[in-house]
């Protein structure tokens, strides 16, 4: 059981959008900055937006993230066959002193 | 380029013990946090250990706590996870990375090393 909450899969049409939710509390989200990682199939991950909404230098703008109290989301407009993956949120909980995960949404373009 | 390169894992018997190196080239790894994560097959990421730049301050999840022990060795550039008393349920692809920003910005990582425990 994850400490961050995210939907199993999320799926849309090639071009469309979709959104991933990230749900937490106080001490992790509440508490601090969010970074959403894409792992490709057998691949590393690779982080995609860092401190809840900024986008590092290569990752394109279809990509963008957003935290509002306890829950943060990540949104991929434009989707293409090549974002096909799993999306994690990730931060750091303040009164388990640990890094924390969600347990990973699988994106489907149809 | 600023790059991790991971070492060290393999097949080991339950109760054994492994050492997992992680090389930075490109940057100066003492000048930054660092993490160990892992992903057990079919599984999500899992955050294991970090060791923070500056202070050394250690942290480490419930599931290692007493069993692995994270290091820096900054004359070598190296991270290592050392991995005692090992489990089943410690198989999985082990990830070094970067954090560039207090516990929640992992930016670069490795390519990942498999560990699996079994007899």
């Amino acid at each position: 059981q994850s400490v961050l909450t995210q939907p199993p899969s999320v799926s849309a049409a090639s071009g469309q959008k979709v959104t991933i939710s990230c749900s937490g509390g106080r001490y992790n989200i509440g508490s601090n900055y969010v970074s959403w990682y894409q792992i490709l199939p057998g691949t590393a991950p690779k982080l995609l937006i860092y401190y809840n909404n900024k986008r590092p230098s290569g990752i394109p703008d279809r990509f963008s993230g957003s935290k509002s109290g306890t829950s943060a989301t990540l949104g991929i407009t434009g989707l293409q066959t090549g974002d096909e993956a799993d999306y994690y949120c990730g931060t750091w909980d303040g009164s388990l002193r640990v890094g924390v995960f969600g347990g990973g949404t699988k994106v489907t373009v149809l | 380029e600023e790059q991790l390169v991971e070492s060290g894992g393999g097949l080991v018997k339950p109760g054994g013990s492994l050492r997992l190196s992680c090389a930075a080239s490109g940057f100066s790894l003492s000048g930054y946090s660092a993490i160990w994560v892992r992903q057990a097959p079919g599984k999500g990421l899992e955050w294991v250990s970090s060791i923070v730049a500056g202070n050394d301050n250690i942290y480490y999840a419930d599931s290692v706590t007493g069993r692995f022990t994270i290091s820096r060795d900054n004359a070598k550039n190296s991270l290592y996870l050392q991995m005692n008393s090992l489990r089943v349920e410690d198989t999985a692809v082990y990830y070094c990375a970067r954090d560039g920003g207090g516990g929640t910005l992992f930016d670069r990582w490795g390519q990942g090393t498999l560990v699996t425990v079994s007899s």
